[in-house]
């Protein structure tokens, strides 16, 4: 079945240093679109970023993501973290024709160190 | 712009009894309303999927029969926990969405409604 795959739990980085979070996924879908989602604590998932392009970088707040359709990839990228980066991550994918259902991979903790 | 409200917050209810939670969606039609529960361990659960005018489906494990919901118009939808255990504990989310407008999948989250079982 299809499935987004974000490999690591939890991620802790200092701040100023860049950051990196992991997602790949496996569809049958033939269009898709990507998300990025941000949960900070005890506030509601807001989308941070959106993408269907292959191959086209997209940015909001800082964070950038390239969807790669051959690598079957959509990893979220930050050159430098700050301290209110500190947030749970999720990437979901939703088929994007007809009627859609959003899948979220499993999320990333992320922890930003002073 | 588009929010979603989402009420109650919180609710401490007896091992048996139900609990309701309603979201509002305001700022943008919500042709189609997901609701999802993120367990403790923060992963989510699609519970079942509504759009106006169409059946709402429902994921495997879930039921009509547990997790009734209504959405009877674009700006409002409801979800009964019915005779909830403690496996039905957790943070459940809805998510809107204006599928008319071809910005499929973005989903506008409520804050959630919190359910602790006693």
């Amino acid at each position: 079945g299809d499935s987004v795959t974000q490999t690591e739990g939890l991620v802790t980085v200092t701040e100023g240093l860049p950051v990196k979070l992991n997602c790949t996924y496996q569809t049958t879908y033939l269009t898709i679109a990507f998300f990025w989602y941000v949960q900070y604590l005890n506030e509601a998932p807001q989308v941070l970023l959106k993408s269907s392009t292959d191959n086209k970088r997209t940015e909001h707040q800082g964070f950038h993501a390239t969807l790669h359709k051959s690598s079957s990839s959509f990893h979220l990228q930050k050159s430098s973290a700050q301290l209110s980066d500190s947030a749970l991550y999720y990437c979901a994918l939703s088929e994007s024709s007809g009627s859609w259902q959003l899948i979220f991979g499993s999320g990333t903790q992320l922890t930003v160190m002073p | 712009g588009a929010l979603v409200y989402q009420y109650p917050r919180r609710t401490i209810c007896k091992s048996g009894t139900s609990m309701r939670m309603e979201c509002q969606a305001v700022g943008f039609q919500a042709t189609s309303v997901a609701w999802y529960r993120q367990s403790p361990q923060k992963t989510f659960e699609l519970i079942a999927l509504s759009t106006v005018n169409s059946a709402i489906k429902y994921e495997q494990n879930f039921t009509q029969e547990k997790f009734p919901i209504s959405h009877p118009n674009l700006s409002f939808s409801s979800m009964t926990v019915l005779n909830a255990y403690l496996e039905d504990r957790g943070l459940y989310l809805c998510g809107a969405s204006n599928t008319g407008t071809g910005d499929t999948g973005q989903l506008y989250f409520g804050e959630g409604s919190k359910l602790t079982v006693l």
